[in-house]
């Protein structure tokens, strides 16, 4: 088990290209989270999935913003039309199947729109 | 809705003296609790947690955290700081099927 990974660690885009950002979870792990985080602050939830299904996704999520699992294991995180707003550090988490459970992190994928 | 407040966005001490980091939380149900520490360009890795039982903690690399309900706290301690210890903290509280996280606490370890 080589934990949570992320694919690409770095992303530098010009404004209004799409970008995709791929997570691979914890492999018996049926719980994935993408969150967010700019400098200065802690991580944001963005959406979580149990197993294939997207169960919530918060308010920060916008229209441009779409994730998926398909097959519940990998996950992407598209971000459509990118805006200077969207640059952050994008994390992906993995845990067991309740909240108690400790949500394992990955590296991140640093994104900058010029 | 569940909140996190960590006190200092900055602390510093010396290598060898204790360590505290302090973590209020708000939380309308019995909480889960969390410490991560995020090193530079890195992801966040879990330090402790607390769930049910023992108030008092213990997590790897030396740190320790008490649950106080009654102060709706959660602070985290280590007796010895040691240069490797320098870091970010994040104090984060478990919301239904997330975690709402602080602002975060930047520890410098001064030799």
């Amino acid at each position: 088990d080589t934990g949570v990974s992320q694919d690409p660690r770095h992303k530098i885009t010009k404004r209004g290209q799409n970008v995709t950002f791929r997570c691979d979870p914890i492999s018996e792990h049926n719980r994935l989270y993408w969150y967010r985080q700019t400098l200065g602050q802690g991580p944001e939830f963005l959406t979580y999935f149990q197993n294939e299904a997207q169960l919530e996704k918060s308010r920060l999520l916008s229209d441009r913003f779409s994730a998926e699992r398909p097959k519940g294991s990998f996950s992407t995180l598209e971000i459509q039309r990118t805006e200077q707003g969207d640059s952050a550090m994008y994390l992906c988490a993995s845990s067991k199947d309740r909240i108690s459970y400790e949500q394992y992190f990955g590296p991140g994928t640093r994104l900058t729109v010029t | 809705a569940q909140s996190v407040t960590q006190l200092g966005s900055h602390v510093s001490v010396s290598e060898g003296a204790l360590v505290l980091l302090r973590c209020n939380y708000s939380s309308s149900v019995p909480p889960y609790l969390f410490w991560y520490v995020q090193y530079p360009n890195q992801g966040l890795q879990l330090l402790l947690k607390y769930t049910t039982g023992a108030t008092l903690v213990k997590g790897i690399n030396g740190f320790e955290a008490e649950f106080k309900k009654s102060e709706t706290s959660f602070h985290l301690t280590k007796p010895s700081a040691h240069m490797s210890d320098a870091a970010e903290y994040f104090c984060a509280v478990s919301d239904q099927n997330k975690l709402v996280f602080g602002a975060g606490t930047i520890l410098r370890v001064k030799s």
